[in-house]
């Protein structure tokens, strides 16, 4: 069983709506969390960190919530250039801090 | 800067035969580790380093071996190919583990084929 759950979509949403991942883990010592996005057949990119406290970049809102092991993704007024497989990813505290990673959910927006 | 670069992109393999997957990043970058994605599976850790000198196994290392004789130089040796290695492998690098606000950046991957 994999330590970090997510619902593997696919999500289809039109152009302009706001689509919510989300995710839970299950070893509690994960400390740090991030958000990847990955494109077909490309390599996985850091969209954004994680926090207890909210952290927004633009369209885009991540949440952890400590007490409930869950982290969301918002993603607001979504573009077509916003299709990918959103990956939710924690930091493996007795693994040298490498990443645990969700199998993905996939989202494609369609016009 | 170049990031994390990993060579070869492709790669097709007999069954037994061994290779050496490379990566190398110039970023100064401690942490490094490797994993490899399959269909349905998402990306599992094989093996990870935390500086030169220093290895561990990850989620799956049966059939890797890794060394990290240097700071920049990551390789993934397979010792003697098998059907089941057949995947996408990403080298990914991080300046400073935990408490890393910047994640981990990856290589493009290689992709490889063992018949």
């Amino acid at each position: 069983r994999k330590e970090v759950e997510q619902d593997p979509g696919p999500f289809n949403v039109p152009e302009g709506a706001t689509v919510a991942f989300n995710c839970t883990y299950s070893n509690s010592a994960s400390q740090s969390f991030f958000w990847y996005r990955q494109d077909c057949r490309k390599e996985p990119k850091l969209l954004m960190s994680v926090y207890s406290s909210g952290n927004e970049d633009g369209r885009f809102t991540a949440q952890l919530n400590r007490a409930s092991q869950y982290i969301s993704l918002l993603i607001r007024d979504s573009k077509l250039s916003d299709s990918a497989t959103y990956l939710c990813v924690g930091v493996l505290s007795n693994s040298g801090y490498a990443l645990n990673f969700g199998k993905g959910t996939s989202l494609l927006v369609t016009p | 800067n170049a990031g994390v670069t990993q060579t070869p992109k492709f790669q097709v393999l007999k069954t037994g035969q061994s290779m050496t997957l490379q990566c190398a990043q110039d970023m100064n970058h401690e942490y490094m580790s490797w994993y490899r994605q399959d269909p349905g599976m998402g990306l599992r850790l094989i093996h990870y380093s935390v500086g030169a000198g220093i290895t561990d196994q990850g989620e799956v290392p049966n059939g890797y071996n890794v060394s990290r004789s240097t700071t920049e130089d990551f390789p993934l040796r397979l010792l003697s190919a098998a059907p089941s290695q057949t995947s996408v492998y990403f080298c990914a690098s991080s300046g400073s583990g935990q408490y890393s606000n910047y994640g981990y950046t990856f290589g493009s991957g290689t992709r490889l084929t063992v018949v």
